[in-house]
């Protein structure tokens, strides 16, 4: 069974720090990872996808995540904070004969002026 | 490109009622998911729908049901409303292809009292 873990429930930054969010996957194939941003009363925005090749994946608004297959994870990072990137943050896997996409529960970002 | 719409973007019923909800796809895809998001929680996956058909459903009872039209747009159906409904649904659209990038609608809210 697919499952994806975010060990930060809720995370506080100062603005113009680095960020880093957490994502461990369970999946039994090569997994198809995702991140999404949800803002407060919104749908949720795709950042960045990986699927295979290059390990480093740039996404929008400044987001990069990195896959590391050995540790079953794939960790959010974004060099300097802006108070707009407040929100909450979902990690995904699905793939392979798999139609669906699994999430973590999330991690609150607040961002401190 | 109105990208996924949804409606009504909130809802209130009763125990026991039954309760529609609707998505317009992004123009171009051709497959709908279905999401339940508690509050607090990640979205969990109801069904998806691809070809008027139900391709996969995840652990979600017989009381949610739904359809796809040949426009592609589709509904979601619950029956007898517990007051364990009460969430945030969100349909997502996409290609009908494993991992490609699915397209959240801003959803709707249901409150069951």
């Amino acid at each position: 069974a697919q499952s994806v873990t975010q060990p930060d429930i809720h995370i506080t930054v100062s603005e113009g720090a680095s960020l880093e969010l957490r994502c461990n996957y369970s999946y039994g194939a090569t997994p198809y990872l995702f991140w999404y941003v949800q803002s407060p009363g919104q749908g949720l925005q795709l950042l960045l996808k990986y699927f295979s090749g290059d390990t480093l994946v740039q996404g929008i608004k400044g987001f990069e995540a990195e896959f590391k297959r050995s540790q079953s994870s794939f960790n959010l990072r974004k060099p300097s904070v802006h108070w707009s990137d407040a929100a909450e943050y979902f990690c995904a896997v699905g793939g392979g004969s798999n139609y669906k996409l699994t999430f973590g529960k999330g991690t609150l970002l607040t961002v401190n002026p | 490109d109105a990208g996924v719409t949804q409606s009504p973007t909130h809802l209130i019923k009763t125990r026991g009622q039954q309760v529609t909800l609707r998505c317009s796809p992004k123009s171009g895809h051709d497959t709908v998911s279905w999401y339940q998001q508690a509050l607090g929680q990640g979205p969990q996956f109801i069904f998806q729908y691809y070809e008027e058909e139900e391709r996969q459903r995840g652990n979600f009872p017989d009381r949610f049901s739904g359809h796809q039209f040949p426009n592609y747009s589709s509904e979601l159906n619950v029956n007898a409303l517990l007051l364990g409904d009460s969430a945030l649904y969100l349909c997502a659209s996409s290609f009908w292809q494993v991992g490609t990038e699915a397209f959240f609608g801003q959803g709707t809210r249901l409150t069951v009292v």
